[in-house]
């Protein structure tokens, strides 16, 4: 089973301001097979990125993610008062799927 | 437009045995690529993958609850039911529905989630 790491556990940041999230496997993620959830309270999870960098349907541009092999970046490039939530990586390539413990993305 | 609804009892007592079904729409089952899965979130705490059936009838499980579950399909119906035995209190959590998009060799990923519904397990 692959092991997702996620960091940092927390992210203190301001509008405007740019964000980079970590995702570390445990083992060589299969063909980049890495998607980015975003979540906010009460509500299920978003898709964000699959294929490690494919940005999902309506997603907007300021959302981009990067990496291969064990490493994975999600970055918001600017911030936006709706992005301050919890994100969460997960890997799709081989069985099971699993998920990070996600980063909580918080207004400084 | 795809949709996805669950259903079932939110209150069940430790040692029963949880039945949550997934109502679907926009989509067929049958389609290849396509499957329906389940994933849970405890109170304050990060997503755990259940299960997941595909359109060719192929099924994954956790491998730490495997003995637990099991997850059916009737296509007919746009319907997809996991089962879940011997309930405990840690169990407690939101049970989500999910459509999974699987390609070339991976896994899949989900695109789409349905609301959740939050299953409390308390004697």
């Amino acid at each position: 089973e692959i092991v997702l790491t996620q960091s940092p556990g927390t992210l203190s940041l301001s509008p405007g301001e740019r964000a980079t999230l970590s995702c570390r496997a445990s083992q060589s993620v299969s063909s980049s097979y890495l998607a980015w959830y975003q979540q906010k309270p009460g509500q299920a999870p978003r898709l964000l990125i699959y294929g490690a960098s494919s940005r999902a349907t309506s997603i907007p541009d300021r959302f981009s993610g990067s990496g291969s092999g064990t490493d994975f970046t999600l970055t918001i490039s600017r911030l936006e008062p709706e992005d301050f939530a919890v994100y969460y990586c997960q890997q799709y390539g081989s069985s099971p799927i699993t998920f990070g413990q996600g980063t909580r993305l918080e207004i400084k | 437009q795809i949709t996805l609804k669950e259903s079932g009892p939110t209150l069940v007592k430790p040692t029963q045995t949880l039945t949550l079904t997934c109502t679907f729409s926009g989509f067929s089952l049958s389609t290849s690529g396509v499957g329906v899965g389940w994933i849970r979130q405890p109170p304050g705490k990060a997503l755990e993958w259940l299960a997941l059936i595909y359109w060719d009838g192929d099924k994954r499980y956790s491998p730490s609850l495997k003995s637990r579950l099991a997850i059916t399909k009737d296509t007919s119906k746009n319907q997809v039911v996991l089962i879940m035995t011997n309930m405990d209190p840690v169990d407690t959590a939101t049970y989500y529905c999910s459509h999974t998009w699987s390609y070339y060799d991976s896994s899949g990923y989900v695109d789409y989630w349905g609301q959740g519904t939050l299953v409390t397990v308390s004697s």
